[in-house]
């Protein structure tokens, strides 16, 4: 079973902190991903990476920087929290190419507030 | 630009009875059309998926329909159970990139 793993579930930040969501997947899937869910909204793309060292801005990368210096981890970076950032952030992983790359596979979540 | 609509922000049937969560998207150029599941503190979980050269695809009791000239998709449950309540999501993915658009969501409950 691919297991994604985030290193948080829960986490209370201020506003102005940095902060730093971890994300590590046992598959070896060149593709990771963020989301962020909120009522109403539904996932909406944060950033993804198809290769290490590789990113991609997705729907809504403002405010946000990811990271990733090996296949199996993901990191997304808030430079300077704001309480708009309060969600939940899911991290996600998929094989790469059409076969089995339309299927992804998520962390449980971490639900960040920023007070 | 929301590519993905879900239009029903919530569902509730009654066990034993059909379930039909419906999904619309605007952009033709998409191959694969998906269906999550998320129970609460939880991941979503990948349910069903139906490439965009067949108009159907059934697992068991969850089929999913797919109508292009309407750019339109369905989940049908049947029967539905008590476990069946989640979340539901559905998703596109086109070839040329791998970033994967999702709907809001409609909360499905299904009552004993």
């Amino acid at each position: 079973d691919v297991k994604v793993t985030q290193s948080s579930r829960y986490l209370v930040k201020r506003t102005g902190e940095k902060v730093f969501l971890e994300c590590v997947q046992d598959m070896d899937h060149e593709n990771m991903f963020w989301y962020r869910q909120d009522p109403g909204l539904g996932l909406r793309l944060i950033y993804f990476s198809y290769d290490v060292k590789m990113k991609e801005k997705g729907d809504i990368p403002e405010g946000y920087s990811v990271s990733r210096e090996k296949k199996e981890r993901f990191s997304l970076i808030l430079e300077s929290a704001s309480t708009n950032q309060t969600s939940m952030y899911l991290c996600a992983s998929s094989l790469s190419g059409q076969v089995g790359g339309e299927k992804l596979f998520f962390g449980s979540g971490t639900q960040l507030s920023v007070l | 630009d929301q590519q993905v609509k879900q239009n029903s922000p919530s569902l509730s049937v009654q066990e034993g009875r059909i379930s039909i969560l419906n999904c619309d998207y605007t952009n033709s150029m998409f191959d694969y059309f998906l269906w999550y599941k998320k129970y609460p503190a939880e991941g979503p979980t990948f349910l069903i998926s139906i490439s965009s050269i067949k108009d159907k695809n059934e697992d068991g009791r969850f089929t999913v329909f797919l109508n292009k000239s309407a750019k339109h998709l369905s989940l049908h449950i049947v029967p539905s159970q008590p476990g069946d309540s989640a979340v539901y999501f559905c998703a596109v993915f086109p070839y040329n990139n791998n970033d994967m658009r999702f709907g809001a969501g409609t909360r499905l409950t299904v009552k004993p």
